[in-house]
């Protein structure tokens, strides 16, 4: 299975701030690579797909960049309707796997 | 308007049987691949399972293979997960989700999970 490693596990920032997520696949998985955002006791929701598609309805201050193996989440200025869990997602081979999450919060 | 909804959580004892539902709106649920993602409390999230549009092709993880059993029914819209010799660690919140990709005459497109459902919760406890 391809493992996706996501950095920093959280981050602690403040409405306004710049906010850089990264994934690393265990493997080249060309774009195939999703982000979601998630907020407590809800379903996830899609934010990016394709590595730098933003979904429709999604915010332009969330932006998505890499290819291959390393893959980069920005928000590029925090609002606080954005202090969620981020996770990355490769959708390029089965077992289809998750990053474990990085946890945005106020500073 | 597009939506996923869940039912048919619940307890169960360990090495029980549960089925879950997945009722799809708004959108042609026969043209899309579907899946089961589920999350443990407090844990990340888990992809479990995929059946492609015409429930011809099927994946599951590692995990649950040969214990669940994924399948649909295009005449009424809804999407199926038999989870059958459960653990306590199958324990978690189960998402369905629809597969952005598409099939066309000549070949399939891979896609992201652009639509979820609101998840059922599942406890496997004595």
């Amino acid at each position: 299975a391809i493992r996706m490693t996501q950095s920093p596990s959280s981050l602690s920032a403040s409405t306004g701030d710049r906010v850089t997520i990264t994934c690393r696949a265990s493997q080249g998985i060309s774009s195939y690579l999703a982000w979601y955002q998630q907020k407590p006791g809800k379903a996830p929701k899609l934010l990016i797909y394709a590595a730098s598609t933003l979904q429709s309805g999604v915010p332009s201050r969330f932006s998505g960049s890499g290819s291959g193996t390393d893959f980069t989440l920005t928000i590029s200025c925090l609002q606080s309707e954005d202090f969620a869990t981020y996770y990355c997602q490769q959708y390029y081979s089965y077992p289809q796997t998750f990053g474990q999450g990085t946890k945005v919060e106020i500073k | 308007q597009v939506q996923l909804v869940e039912s048919g959580g619940g307890v169960v004892q360990p090495g029980g049987s549960l089925r879950l539902s997945c009722a799809a709106s708004g959108f042609t649920f026969s043209s899309y691949g579907m899946h089961w993602v589920r999350q443990a409390p407090g844990k990340g999230l888990e992809w479990v399972a995929f059946i492609r549009y015409d429930g011809s092709n099927k994946y599951y993880a590692d995990s649950v293979k040969g214990r669940f059993t994924i399948s649909r029914d295009n005449s009424k819209n809804t999407l199926y997960l038999q989870m059958n010799s459960l653990r306590a660690e199958d324990t978690a919140v189960y998402y369905c989700a629809k597969d952005a990709g598409y099939c066309s005459s000549t070949s399939c497109h891979k896609g992201a999970f652009d639509i979820w459902g609101q998840g059922t919760m599942v406890t496997v406890s004595s």
